[in-house]
């Protein structure tokens, strides 16, 4: 496809139960970002991944998040022993670059709820 | 990364220009400004960026203040469609630090466009 894909686009869990929320990029895309959106609030950043870097990690909220990126494409979001507050969109984006002109494409985002 | 200030909310009648004001008055020489915005329940999207001198594209002019300390972005007839939340924000531009291309979102300005 042409823009950033996330799968699922909604998510039901239980209180305890992990999770995993997947993004795919835009092919070529060196950056990629994930962010939460929890209701009637502005995105929260997460974990940002450029090329071959390091991950800046500083926005994780607990060690129960955690993310990796597979062959710099496909990315995966992980939460472990989910919580009631862990439930919000969360946004993948992804950029050609960190440069000027490197504007940044979201994802629809995978809605989740813990239950 | 310099913080951003934007009025909470704004109201804009359609077919009249609308200026968003944002304050980044402790923006340092390496940082971009760059606006988005989100209309509900999609992903956040790209509108323009600049360093200090205006821009204008398809969707929107910006302009930044000589001292760059705030920056206005203008809609010049501004639709129905254009009710979004506009994000304001300042991102490292080259190369130096973790922060380099990370995007940091704050509250942003809740525009409604009223017929």
């Amino acid at each position: 496809g042409a823009g950033v894909s996330q799968s699922p686009s909604n998510k039901v869990t239980e209180k305890g139960k992990d999770v995993e929320l997947r993004c795919d990029p835009i092919s070529g895309h060196t950056a990629l970002y994930w962010y939460r959106q929890s209701l009637g609030q502005g995105l929260e950043f997460l974990i940002y991944f450029q090329g071959n870097s390091a991950p800046d990690k500083s926005g994780l909220p607990s060690d129960r998040f955690s993310a990796e990126r597979t062959g710099g494409s496909v990315s995966t979001l992980t939460i472990q022993r989910t919580q009631q507050e862990d439930s919000a969109v969360y946004l993948c984006a992804s950029s050609l670059g960190r440069g000027t002109n490197t504007e940044a494409f979201f994802g629809q985002g995978t809605r989740l709820t813990v239950v | 990364d310099a913080k951003t200030t934007q009025p909470p909310s704004m109201d804009c009648a359609e077919g009249r220009a609308a200026n968003l004001p944002c304050n980044h008055s402790t923006i340092s020489g390496n940082e971009y400004v760059y606006w988005y915005r989100q209309i509900h329940s999609q992903g956040p999207q790209y509108i323009i960026h600049g360093l200090k001198n205006n821009e204008t594209n398809e969707m929107a002019s910006l302009i930044i203040t000589e001292d760059r300390k705030s920056s206005t972005l203008i809609l010049p007839h501004a639709t129905l469609r254009d009710t979004a939340v506009y994000y304001c924000i300042v991102r490292v531009g080259n190369a130096g630090g973790t922060s380099y291309g990370k995007l940091t979102f704050g509250q942003g300005t809740i525009l409604t466009v009223h017929p």
